[in-house]
């Protein structure tokens, strides 16, 4: 099924460094989500975008929902240790309720 | 408030068995959702409900799956005839109706491996 490339596939950084993972489609759509999930269970979600060009954060979380409606990114500062674990982008279309999923970005942060 | 609750969370079985997994979603959330997910890939759309209604099923849901919603509350989701490549996650997620502000909520999942 379509999906959406999402990148990097995997990040190893120091607890404190800034995160950066982005997604990109060719396919416009009318919500990004950005959801984490730990192994063994379901996603949770951590920021929902509506607009294009809308800038939202959620404590350390930014994302951001591009201009072309063809992306988004998310930012986390100040990395943690329980910040580990896969970040899943998705994204719905404009005529659509089913979420379509990145492959995720798998997240490890040394103490 | 609780969240959306899957049961059972894991599932063993054998080739050719059938199974069925329970969904209880947001009480407030008339709209509810099956995905499966593999190792090393995102969640993949299988199928949606609003209220007791199945609205859209993805290619993904062969013959041998099934699903229900007949109360409009909780969802059951059923493989028969399992075969060993229906070895997944199988996730459920719920939202409320239409609008703007329609995030899905997911479950925490059930496990299905197929010997």
């Amino acid at each position: 099924g379509q999906q959406l490339n999402q990148s990097p596939q995997s990040m190893f950084i120091q607890e404190g460094e800034d995160v950066s993972m982005n997604c990109t489609s060719s396919s416009i759509f009318n919500t990004w989500l950005w959801y984490k999930q730990d192994p063994g269970e379901g996603p949770v979600l951590l920021i929902a975008l509506y607009k294009a060009g809308e800038l939202t954060s959620n404590g350390r979380l930014t994302a951001q929902f591009g201009i072309t409606r063809k992306d988004s990114f998310l930012n986390i500062s100040a990395s943690i240790p329980s910040d580990v674990g896969i970040y899943f982008c998705a994204g719905q279309l404009p005529a659509g309720t089913a979420l379509i999923f990145g492959k995720g970005t798998t997240l490890s942060v040394s103490s | 408030d609780t969240g959306v609750s899957q049961d059972p969370r894991h599932k063993i079985t054998k080739r050719g068995q059938n199974v069925t997994f329970r969904c209880d979603p947001i009480s407030e959330h008339n709209r509810l959702y099956w995905y499966r997910q593999t190792l090393g890939q995102g969640p993949e759309f299988l199928t949606y409900f609003q209220n007791e209604a199945q609205l859209e099923k993805s290619r993904l849901l062969s013959d041998r799956f099934s699903a229900e919603r007949p109360k409009g509350s909780f969802s059951t989701l059923e493989i028969q005839r399992t075969e060993q490549g229906d070895s997944a996650m199988y996730l459920c997620a719920s939202s409320r109706t239409g609008g703007l502000y329609n995030e899905q909520f997911f479950g925490p999942g059930t496990r299905l491996t197929v010997l």
